[in-house]
């Protein structure tokens, strides 16, 4: 089965940049997608194919999408911010994500 | 507005069964794939099934057999029966649209499902 592994955790001063990564074998190849989830809420889509934001998802969310990586990018970080993180693709007709990030802003 | 509103979930004894309910409003369940997905105290999501629009299904390996998950069209519902329920299954569950069969939004609040004796 096809496997996703993210960073367990990222830490990044306000103002900063934070680079979340989800490794797959060749998932350049596929449709990546990410979501937010802070403490007691459901996860919230912040970037969908790659590098498309939602409507209101801030511009300081991105994402790349190349060879065994795709990156989650939150430019200017704040503490809102702070939040696990997971990745998504479509593996045949199954889901599969990515163990998750915890991004801890100092 | 487009919204998921689950319910269902409870304390059940193990080899038990319960049946969670999503309702949906501003889309139709039927038209999109939906999907539950599940998270274990202080892990991360698991996906557990989805339901094409076309009508087939498929599960994860670790919920085979015993969850069947459905739809009723006329109440714009999904539902996921579980049946011969583990420890392992405690877990809040979300409902969520596929959106272009691909990504998933919304999601809804979650059901907390607390499998123990």
């Amino acid at each position: 089965s096809y496997v996703l592994t993210q960073p367990p955790s990222v830490s990044v001063a306000p103002g900063q940049t934070a680079r979340i990564t989800c490794g797959g074998n060749n998932i350049g190849s596929k449709s990546v997608h990410w979501y937010q989830q802070k403490p007691g809420q459901a996860p919230v889509l912040v970037v969908y194919d790659d590098s498309d934001r939602p409507s209101g998802i801030p511009e300081r969310f991105s994402g790349s999408n190349s060879g065994n990586t795709a990156t989650l990018t939150i430019s200017r970080v704040e503490a809102g911010d702070e939040a696990d993180y997971y990745c998504q693709v479509w593996d045949s007709s199954s889901v599969v994500f990515g163990g998750g990030t915890k991004l801890t802003v100092l | 507005e487009v919204q998921l509103v689950e319910s269902g979930g409870g304390l059940i004894q193990p080899g038990g069964s319960l049946r969670l309910s999503c309702a949906a409003s501003g889309f139709t369940v039927s038209s999109n794939y939906m999907s539950w997905v599940r998270q274990a105290p202080g892990k991360g999501l698991e996906w557990v099934s989805v339901i094409y629009s076309g009508g087939s299904t498929y599960y994860a390996d670790s919920v085979k057999g015993r969850f069947t998950i459905s739809r009723d069209n006329s109440k714009n519902t999904l539902y996921l029966q579980m049946n011969s329920l583990r420890a392992e299954d405690t877990a809040v569950y979300y409902c969520a649209r596929a959106v272009a069969a691909n990504w998933f939004d919304p999601w809804g609040q979650g059901t907390l499902v607390t499998v123990s004796s």
